[in-house]
């Protein structure tokens, strides 16, 4: 069964840098995620994209914040600055086209990136 | 804006007992979809089981079921011979029907399932 897949699995930056997490959706699929899950809470909302430009952005998704789809495979979440409280665990999601039958057609998650900001 | 509200933060269960996991939700929609993810300790987020709220009749996978109740905005899951890999937390989450709708989750519920 295809997969969405996420890498790295687990990233260490320094506070301040810069980093890209990037995501392999399934490759039929037009609409991509990214959620964020902060140790111990809940997965929140951070932005949806499709036909190459953002769909809905959270309050979260700030200027620090931007996504890209660079190749027609990937789809990338870059931060520009890291702050501390950017450490999380970071999904990606993806679901197929049409908007007919939502329920044959659930976001599928990819396994997600750990990051940790020191 | 659209909440969904899981009030019980942990929950435990015997092996081969049965478990119903609460969730509410509040909307004004009247068509949307309701989801419980599952995530275990590799934390995965992997779909369990799914509801739309058009149909009244409840969904159910093997040992996985939900209690729909529209009026009340409450969607509990019952699993069924619970086994020791459906040790987990679980994630209530509500989509709208819109193509581009995202998913809003509730702060999860941790199940332990005791040999």
């Amino acid at each position: 069964e295809p997969e969405v897949t996420q890498t790295p699995s687990h990233q260490v930056t320094q506070m301040g840098q810069e980093v890209i997490l990037r995501c392999v959706p399934i490759s039929n699929h037009l609409y991509f995620y990214w959620y964020r899950q902060i140790l111990g809470q809940k997965v929140e909302f951070l932005v949806s994209f499709y036909n190459n430009e953002i769909s809905e952005k959270s309050e979260i998704f700030d200027d620090q914040f931007s996504v890209e789809r660079p190749d027609g495979s990937n789809f990338t979440l870059k931060i520009r600055s890291t702050k501390l409280e950017d450490s999380a665990m970071y999904f990606c999601a993806s679901r197929p086209g049409t908007a007919i039958a939502y329920s044959n057609q659930p976001q599928h998650f990819g396994d997600g990136t750990r990051l940790s900001i020191l | 804006a659209q909440t969904v509200t899981q009030s019980q933060p942990e929950m435990s269960v015997q092996e081969a007992e049965t478990v119903t996991l609460s969730c509410t939700y509040d909307t004004s929609e009247n068509n949307y979809y309701l989801f419980w993810y599952k995530q275990p300790p590799s934390r995965q987020m992997i779909l369990v089981i799914r509801q739309e709220a058009y149909k009244q009749q409840n969904a159910t996978e093997n040992r996985f079921s939900v209690n729909f109740q529209k009026a009340a905005k409450s969607f509990s899951l019952k699993i069924s011979d619970s086994q020791l890999g459906d040790t987990a937390m679980y994630f209530c989450a509500f989509a709208s029907t819109g193509a581009n709708s995202k998913l809003t989750f509730g702060k999860g519920i941790t199940l332990s399932v005791r040999p």
